[in-house]
């Protein structure tokens, strides 16, 4: 069954970082290009970050440019998302999915970071 | 980066067929054939019903159809089921290896 399983959310205060992590099991996860996407609390879904499979080349929505970095390792199926320099507005759900035809067609369950002091 | 606009809402009867539109501009929309929808179940992960435009995923229903024109694309549900009760987005691939979301429509079945 292909699955994606995030982990890593928690609470967090301003200023402090966290990192996530996106297990993937089902498919072969060197090969497929693979994107975060966030949802704040009663707000809608927003692209937050991209790598692609071959080179590991990354780009990144302009809310968490120089913040957030995205990386994976191959070796483990896994895909990271760190975030420094956390802010209130990124209080949201995060899910990690993976890329098809320019869409995103597997999705994980998401796992939620709050930012609050 | 800004969002795609969407309705914030859209109803039918059970039967009936319901339209949401997504526009943008032609940085996104108007500029690539890679429109895709998403069905969002509060509390559930997302699912792809339609991707580059017009396509269906393997074991969705064919009740669901997209189509673009210009800088507007649409979804369409035909034979509204209660099970379509969902908010839906709408993305576009939006150059350089970025994408947008719209802002989402909550679809309710009457």
């Amino acid at each position: 069954e292909v699955q994606l399983l995030e982990s890593g959310g928690g609470l967090v205060q301003p200023g402090g970082s966290l990192r996530l992590s996106c297990a993937a099991s089902g498919f072969t996860f060197s090969r497929n290009a693979m994107t975060w996407v966030r949802q704040a609390p009663g707000k809608g879904l927003e692209w937050v970050s991209f790598i692609y499979s071959d080179n590991g080349a990354t780009t990144y929505a302009d809310s968490v440019k120089g913040r957030f970095t995205l990386s994976s390792d191959n070796s483990r199926d896994t895909l990271y998302l760190q975030m420094n320099s956390l802010r209130a507005e990124d209080t949201a759900v995060y899910y990690c999915a993976k890329n098809t035809i320019f869409a995103f067609d597997i999705w994980g369950q998401g796992t939620m970071v709050t930012v609050s002091s | 980066q800004s969002a795609l606009t969407q309705p914030p809402s859209a109803s039918g009867s059970p039967g009936q067929s319901v339209t949401i539109s997504c526009t943008g501009s032609s940085s996104d929309v108007g500029g690539y054939n890679y429109v895709s929808w998403y069905q969002h179940h509060p509390g559930k992960a997302p699912k792809l019903m339609i991707y580059a435009v017009n396509k269906r995923p393997s074991g969705v229903p064919d009740r669901f159809s997209g189509s673009k024109s210009g800088n507007a694309a649409s979804l369409t549900v035909s034979g509204l089921q209660t099970e379509d009760e969902a908010d839906y987005y709408c993305s576009s691939f939006a150059g350089s290896s970025t994408w947008v979301f719209g802002t989402g429509t909550k679809v309710t079945v009457l």
